[in-house]
């Protein structure tokens, strides 16, 4: 149980267009998704934190504007990058917290990996 | 401010010997300690966790980790390495207290050779 997929696993686009990634969990519902990118090479740094039905937060030197974050039911959560620069090329992950849970419980997608040309 | 540190940016390790991967953190209290491994392109798998209890905590593919409170760290080891085990291996902590983030150190990237 607790799998977390990632839709695309990875993406080509254009620059200034806009890319959609969604993260689902398959055998639970998860009232926290978190979305993470790490660059090549490092570590990962959470981007921000999702709640259903609720905006998202994010951490400091996120823009909100550029990286739109939807959880619109408790098994979906989703991750635009929009007007997509080559600069935003990196791999995203997304985690899930299990409803009911211990907060330290979250399971991790298997990542997406996007590139802007 | 909270901290994982693992001072090994990379280990080259032969096929069979053992092997122990350093973290440390910087918190005021004990967090919740996770070791994670991540196969190139791929995402996170999660080897083991502290939460409480026993300090020698087991987990998948034949790992074991450490807490020692007095040195602030959560080694992580493996008596036997084999290749398959050739990845990126990264500590990380929660903090408990109602706020979920996950704290992730930099990484280790474990070579293994014949």
């Amino acid at each position: 149980g607790a799998v977390v997929s990632q839709h695309p696993s990875r993406v080509i686009c254009k620059s200034g267009t806009s890319v959609k990634i969604e993260c689902r969990s398959l055998d639970f519902q998860a009232t926290t998704m978190f979305w993470y990118r790490q660059f090549p090479k490092q570590s990962l740094m959470l981007m921000a934190t999702s709640n259903e039905g609720s905006k998202a937060t994010y951490e400091q030197g996120v823009e909100k504007d550029k990286f739109l974050i939807n959880h619109a039911s408790l098994t979906l959560s989703t991750l635009t990058v929009t007007s997509a620069h080559p600069e935003d090329s990196s791999f995203y992950i997304c985690s899930a917290r299990p409803f009911g849970q211990p907060e330290e419980t979250q399971y991790f997608g298997p990542g997406t990996r996007l590139l802007v040309l | 401010a909270q901290s994982v540190t693992q001072p090994d940016i990379h280990i080259t390790v032969s096929e069979g010997a053992s092997l122990e991967l350093r973290c440390n953190y910087s918190y005021g209290a004990t967090p919740y300690l996770f070791w994670y491994v991540q196969s190139p392109g791929q995402g996170l798998q999660l080897l083991l966790k502290y939460f409480s209890g026993d300090t020698l905590v087991q987990g998948i593919k034949g790992f074991e980790a450490e807490f020692k409170r007095s040195q602030s760290s959560f080694n992580l080891r493996k008596p036997s390495v084999h290749w398959s085990d050739a990845a990126e291996y990264f500590c990380a902590v929660v903090i408990s207290g109602g706020y979920q983030k996950v704290t992730f150190g930099t990484g280790t990237k474990l070579q293994v050779i014949p």
